[in-house]
């Protein structure tokens, strides 16, 4: 399984851009890269998967480069309710198909 | 529809004594996973259940037990309770034995061990 390397917390203010930016050297062929979403005292939330290149949805777009290695989680314009932990999961374990979580990374979102 | 629903929201034990969660899938689907987290950690897989059969166990300890009943509902039991079990306890549910169509969760249990 690869590991994921992801920055420990990043603040922003309202309306801002925010890029978040997950290392997975070893991801592996057919691994396919997924972002989640905690707010405190709440199950995980799925936000968006993908494979390479660029996939976007109404929430967020995620970006991959060419080599995989790396991939970022752009959240446009946030609000305060965006303030959460996001979580990059690369690839699951298939013999037991679990997620397999970091410590993620803590968004404060300031007004 | 009603997404995954879990009980209790809370409940306090103390060490030593057993306590049962409970956890309700999305309608049709057929699996169901735990997940424990301690504050600051992200979840830590438990148990997969799929059509009532274990299918993967995370590293813990045999004090934790599950299982699945005929209308897809789990149970997480975990007996002689230690400070060390207080967390936030999650279940995840899937249409498949895999993921591929996606894990829902819970908003979880809030377990604490005086």
């Amino acid at each position: 399984l690869a590991k994921t390397t992801q920055p420990i917390s990043m603040d922003s203010y309202e309306g801002q851009e925010v890029n978040i930016t997950c290392s997975h050297n070893n991801i592996a062929t057919n691994d396919y890269i997924t972002w989640y979403q905690q707010f405190p005292s709440q199950g995980p939330r799925f936000i968006i998967q993908g494979y390479k290149t660029k996939v976007t949805n109404e929430v967020a777009s995620l970006f991959i480069p060419a080599d995989r290695k790396s991939s970022t989680l752009s959240l446009p314009r946030v609000s305060l309710s965006d303030t959460a932990v996001y979580y990059c999961l690369v690839g699951v374990d298939y013999n037991t198909d679990k997620l397999i979580f970091g410590t993620g990374t803590r968004l404060q979102v300031f007004p | 529809d009603a997404g995954v629903t879990q009980s209790p929201t809370h409940l306090i034990k103390t060490r030593g004594q057993h306590v049962t969660l409970r956890c309700s899938p999305i309608s049709g689907h057929k699996s169901v996973s735990w997940y424990q987290q301690v504050l600051g950690q992200g979840p830590q897989f438990i148990f997969q259940y799929y059509e009532k059969e274990e299918r993967g166990r995370g590293n813990f300890p045999d004090r934790f037990s599950a299982r699945q009943f005929p209308n897809y509902s789990s149970e997480l039991n975990v007996n002689a309770l230690l400070l060390g079990d207080s967390a936030l306890y999650l279940c995840a549910s899937s249409l498949g034995v895999t993921g591929d169509s996606g894990y829902t969760f819970g908003s979880g249990t809030r377990l604490t061990v005086v």
